[in-house]
């Protein structure tokens, strides 16, 4: 069965950094690409960033560019977000996702149940 | 930048209905890269398809995509009391990015 666990969330100061992360079980985790993703109270889904298989490939969002670094420990089948100078914007449920295999990047086929950020003074 | 509009924003039917969920894009999605998720409150979303007309493992047969270019649909054939939810539509070219999601609430 596949699983992903998120871990690492909380309450946190505007400019303070946190790591998140996600823990994968059930499937050979180097063999798969995978993404963050984040949900703001009552809000959409918004895509945060994408990481390739070997750790190799990055893609991440504008909206977190030059504070969130997206990384990979395939021998630990651990995947982590470091986010950094957060603001109260950054307030959300983080999600990690197993990338669909097959062609395109940033579709996710099986999810963790999040782990919730609240930046506040 | 591509830009995702779902319509309709809220969509009111009954048990047994069908439903036609639209997803608009501002210029033509790489490769059909479309995906559409649903997600139901205090849940993780949930893939239903991708390529805008393959069903994910799993998605019964009554959730079905197709479309291609700026326009896609999700239609779901007689809605099941647990097909309320929020949908979202997704296009997973670079940078992947999702619409603003439909609500699909019972009438």
């Amino acid at each position: 069965e596949v699983r992903l666990v998120e871990s690492g969330g909380g309450l946190v100061q505007p400019g303070e950094s946190l790591r998140l992360s996600c823990a994968a079980s059930g499937f050979i985790f180097s063999d798969y690409a995978m993404n963050w993703v984040r949900q703001a109270s009552g809000t959409g889904l918004e895509w945060i960033s994408y990481i390739g298989r070997g750790g190799g490939f990055i893609q991440i969002a504008d909206s977190v560019k030059g504070r969130f670094t997206i990384s990979r420990d395939n021998a630990k089948n651990s995947l982590f977000l470091q986010m950094s100078s957060l603001t109260a914007e950054d307030t959300a449920v983080y999600y990690c996702g197993r990338d669909h295999p097959g062609p395109g990047d940033g579709v996710s086929d099986y999810w963790g149940h999040g782990t919730l950020v609240t930046v506040s003074s | 930048e591509i830009v995702l509009t779902q319509s309709p924003g809220t969509l009111s039917l009954s048990p047994g209905e069908g439903a036609t969920l639209s997803c608009r894009a501002s210029q033509s999605v790489t490769n059909n890269y479309l995906a559409w998720y649903q997600q139901k409150p205090g849940q993780a979303p949930r893939l239903l398809i991708y390529g805008a007309s393959s069903r994910a493992t799993g998605i019964p047969d009554r959730f079905s995509g197709s479309g291609s270019g700026t326009d896609f649909t999700l239609v779901i054939s007689r809605l099941e009391p647990e097909d309320f939810a929020v949908y979202y539509c997704q296009q997973y070219g670079r940078p992947p990015l999702f619409g603003p999601g439909t609500k699909v609430e019972i009438k």
